[in-house]
């Protein structure tokens, strides 16, 4: 059973609506947490990075939340662009050693 | 500016064949990883490299072998290509601020 579950799967959504991603985990001890975008034929490119103290982080339209003590991560966009269709990949780092667990991704699909 | 490359970026071979794919990066990173990318799956590790000379095996790395001889460069190895190694590979570089750095991506395909 993969140690980071996103849901979900895949999401359509208007232009200049607002959307949560989830993601939940099992990785422990806890590290820290990042949430990639990767575009169409990309590599994954690195939004925000979480660690245990922090509840909040935006960057730009990008909100990310934590709760470790239920690990749980949300993504949320806010007045979502076509140029948001992508794949957004949550990460899990442990604590004691250099092991990232993956998420299989919520591709996200922007339409006029 | 520092980037990180990968080369083919697509390759078409036979069931059998050795590939090399080529990583390329020039942030001066000690660390180094291989992941592959199936649908449905996370990206999974194959191979990673801490230094010069310094390889260890990731969670699927039955069928890949990786060498480090210098920092710039890991290349990934595939000894005899089989049809479940048809996949998008992504090569990435590690700093000490811990964020890693993702290569354009190399799809394979083994007929």
């Amino acid at each position: 059973k993969n140690q980071v579950e996103q849901s979900p799967q895949s999401l359509i959504i208007l232009e200049g609506k607002n959307c949560t991603l989830q993601c939940n985990y099992t990785v422990s001890p806890f590290s820290n947490l990042r949430w990639y975008k990767q575009d169409t034929g990309r590599g994954p490119v690195s939004l925000t990075i979480m660690t245990f103290s922090e509840n909040t982080k935006s960057n730009g339209r990008y909100t990310a939340t934590l709760d470790a003590d239920t690990k749980q991560s949300s993504l949320h966009i806010t007045a979502s662009q076509l140029s948001d269709s992508a794949s957004y990949i949550c990460v899990v780092r442990a604590y004691n050693n250099n092991d990232m667990r993956f998420g299989a991704g919520t591709r996200l699909t922007v339409k006029p | 500016d520092a980037e990180i490359t990968q080369s083919p970026r697509h390759k078409i071979t036979e069931t059998g064949r050795q590939v090399t794919l080529a990583c390329h990066q020039t942030w001066n990173h000690n660390n180094m990883f291989w992941y592959r990318q199936d649908l449905g799956h996370g990206l999974r590790l194959i191979h990673y490299s801490y230094g010069v000379h310094d390889t260890n095996k990731g969670e699927v790395s039955d069928g890949y072998s990786v060498s480090r001889s210098n920092t710039e460069d890991l290349p990934l190895t595939l000894e005899s290509a089989a049809s479940s190694q048809t996949s998008v590979y992504f090569c990435a570089s590690r700093g000490n601020q811990n964020e890693q750095f993702f290569g354009p991506g190399t799809r394979l395909t083994v007929l």
